[in-house]
């Protein structure tokens, strides 16, 4: 299957600074990645869909001003955790489709970064 | 919103065949049935995906009916390591469709014995 890549895997910050997570896919084009959230022992949450080369699209009850997706290549979608709290700490999992053979796609997901706000 | 809903939980033995259903019934006409599985602090694992039938791979394989309206992840002679949660997603995974977001429910958790 198709490669996606997350950096870093952790990490840990001051409340009121920022965090940028990369998501990458490795071996394969994306103009399309998903963002995902998941607190422990719940499910992932999608939060938003990065579009290469125009704007994120939100998921409803997310904030745009403080979850900054950037898609500037066609490799590469980073999420920009602003002004960070205690209860933005999370793991959050980026997602990139891929094209198949037959005329679907599929979508493969990354190892997750886990980020801890104290 | 999750389009699904599965079992929370399962209980299988080492060696024996899983079977989990899942329920989709407003799946649409252009939606794919995707399965994943997921352990903890990693992300989720592509299993399989279908849209109609039978699909299988090296790994389970996925029966569709014909009404779509649920599908059956079969996880042949599962072992320790299988424990995990398995999701089933629908979504239109059409190539360049724009609609093709994928929403999670709560997941199936199988723990296998030995």
């Amino acid at each position: 299957g198709a490669v996606v890549s997350q950096h870093p895997s952790r990490v840990i910050c001051k409340s009121g600074t920022s965090v940028k997570i990369e998501c990458r896919s490795l071996d394969f084009q994306a103009t399309t990645m998903f963002w995902y959230r998941q607190f422990p022992k719940q499910s992932l949450m999608l939060m938003a869909t990065s579009n290469e080369g125009s704007k994120a699209t939100y998921e409803q009850g997310v904030e745009k001003d403080k979850f900054l997706i950037n898609h500037a290549s066609l490799t590469l979608s980073t999420l920009t955790v602003t002004s960070a709290h205690p209860e933005d700490s999370s793991f959050y999992i980026c997602s990139a489709r891929v094209q198949g053979n037959v005329g679907e796609e599929t979508q493969y997901f990354g190892p997750g970064t886990r980020l801890l706000v104290l | 919103l999750a389009k699904t809903t599965q079992p929370i939980s399962m209980d299988s033995y080492e060696g024996q065949e899983v079977n989990i259903t899942c329920s989709h019934n407003n799946i649409a006409t252009n939606d794919y049935i995707t399965w994943y599985q997921q352990f903890p602090s990693q992300g989720p694992r592509f299993i399989i995906q279908g849209y109609k039938t039978k699909v299988t791979n090296e790994v389970a394989s996925l029966f569709i009916p014909a009404d779509r309206k649920s599908s059956t992840l079969s996880l042949p002679r599962v072992s320790l390591s299988d424990t995990a949660v398995y999701y089933c997603l629908v979504g239109d995974m059409n190539r360049g469709s724009t609609l093709g977001r994928l929403y999670f429910g709560r997941g199936t958790q199988l723990t296998v014995w030995p």
